[in-house]
């Protein structure tokens, strides 16, 4: 997988948006970006992804820079249910392969 | 209906035992996969198997050994436990390869005493 890097943690208060980034500046062209979370002691839970264009779901929203070299998954309306690790994923394209890394804790505080 | 299920979801036991963990879904998928997730929380693949074929093989004892009886079926077979074996084993599953997403189990706490 490429590359990721994502901050250790982030605190976020309920309601407001949560701006969770990640960079990935040795993505190939062909690579999507994925986002997973997992919430405490569940299996972890797909988000969204995306190649180049910004992509947003009931979920979430992800905005991809230009170059790709980076991206944002926004939580718009943050709730405390939010609060889990969220991880920044770019697989090898065609890999069956999908590693994660140490991901982002986030903290939805009341 | 779950989609990925596995079953036990806990599962304590003595060293030295032989345990199975059962892992079943029901979405169609072709491609299911084993993580572990030790006490610092690291995700790690383990095994994949892709229409009943290994093709991820992670470095990992040879005491682990899956099997996949069919394409809905992905079990883990591990031989002389350790104290060390002790975490959460997560299955997963995807219809393919490139850009479909992961769907996970609930997870399976196992504890060797």
């Amino acid at each position: 997988d490429a590359k990721t890097t994502q901050p250790t943690s982030m605190d976020c208060a309920e309601g407001r948006a949560a701006n969770l980034p990640c960079n990935h500046s040795t993505i190939s062209g062909n690579e999507y970006v994925y986002w997973y979370r997992q919430i405490h002691s569940q299996g972890p839970q797909y988000i969204i992804h995306g190649l180049k264009n910004n992509e947003t779901n009931e979920m979430a929203s992800l905005i991809i820079t230009e170059d790709r070299k980076s991206s944002t998954l926004i939580l718009p309306h943050a709730t405390l249910r939010d609060t889990a690790v969220y991880y920044c994923i770019v697989p090898r394209f065609n890999d069956y392969k999908l590693s994660f890394g140490a991901g982002t804790t986030v903290t939805v505080r009341a | 209906d779950t989609a990925v299920s596995q079953t036990p979801k806990y599962l304590v036991t003595q060293m030295g035992n032989d345990k199975s963990i059962k892992c079943e879904q029901n979405l169609g998928h072709d491609t299911m996969y084993w993580y572990k997730q030790d006490s610092k929380k690291f995700l790690k693949i383990m095994f994949s198997y892709n229409n009943k074929e290994l093709i991820i093989n992670e470095t990992v004892p040879n005491r682990f050994s899956p099997k996949s009886p069919d394409k809905a079926h992905l079990n883990l077979h591990i031989n002389s436990l350790e104290l060390g074996d002790s975490a959460v084993y997560f299955c997963a599953s995807r219809k393919g390869a490139t850009n479909e997403k992961l769907f996970f189990g609930s997870g399976t706490q196992l504890s060797v005493l």
